[in-house]
């Protein structure tokens, strides 16, 4: 069975500080795809970044930056010098390959990210 | 390009009555997929259509609910004999599919709001 988690709840940072939002999946697939999301109080699921299972390079996006690491089932997420504006809850989610096609996104319970001033 | 349009943003119904929401994808995306988010809990995937045909439902789609996308454009999604367990965020997600490409990234909506009294 395929699942993601997402152990951390909820987080709390102090503005300007660094923050990492953990994940780990579950899949005995070899070909998979892997996501994260925002989703600010305004309840829109906002696409941040899609991986595929055969790139394990980490990527930075300006402030934003993942590690995926196949080895320990990870995939994470940080952000840097965090604003307030970053405050939403996180998710991480799943898609598996039928037949050259992304399927249906498996998520985490996500993280719910508090930044202050 | 406008996003996903969903409507209503909010619904609150009484026991027992149908509901229908309505979703508008982004022009021209081929696949349109429904999920629901019940509170603290990530996005669940319901069902998605490619054009007009309806590829794959969830367990979760039990035989209250029906979901139509009759001209490959917008959907609908009714819920008949509502119950308390229904209420819950409905998200409407949106993507273009190309055969033998998999970057089909979907696109969310706000979502509509239900509430079962």
């Amino acid at each position: 069975a395929q699942k993601v988690t997402q152990a951390q709840t909820e987080t709390s940072v102090v503005e300007k500080e660094d923050v990492t939002l953990d994940c780990v999946y579950e899949t005995r697939d070899t070909t998979y795809y892997l996501f994260w999301y925002k989703q600010p109080p305004s309840g829109e699921l906002v696409f941040l970044i899609r991986r595929n299972s055969f790139d394990e390079q980490n990527e930075i996006s300006g402030r934003y930056s993942w590690n995926f690491q196949k080895s320990t089932s990870s995939f994470n997420f940080t952000i840097t010098a965090s604003q307030v504006v970053d405050s939403a809850v996180y998710f991480c989610a799943l898609s598996l390959n039928y037949g050259g096609s992304q399927g249906n996104l498996i998520f985490g319970k996500g993280t719910k990210l508090s930044v202050k001033p | 390009d406008t996003g996903v349009s969903q409507d209503p943003r909010h619904k609150i119904t009484k026991r027992g009555q149908n509901v229908t929401f309505r979703c508008d994808p982004i022009s021209e995306h081929n696949r349109l997929y429904w999920y629901r988010q019940t509170l603290g809990q990530g996005p669940e995937f319901l069902t998605y259509f490619q054009n007009e045909a309806q590829l794959e439902k969830s367990r979760l789609l039990s035989d209250r609910f029906s979901a139509e996308r009759p001209k490959g454009s917008f959907s609908t999604l009714e819920i008949q004999r509502t119950e308390q367990g229904d209420s819950a965020m409905y998200l409407c997600a949106s993507s273009a599919f190309r055969t033998g490409e998999v970057k089909n990234i979907q696109y969310f909506g706000a979502g509509t709001r239900l509430s079962v009294l």
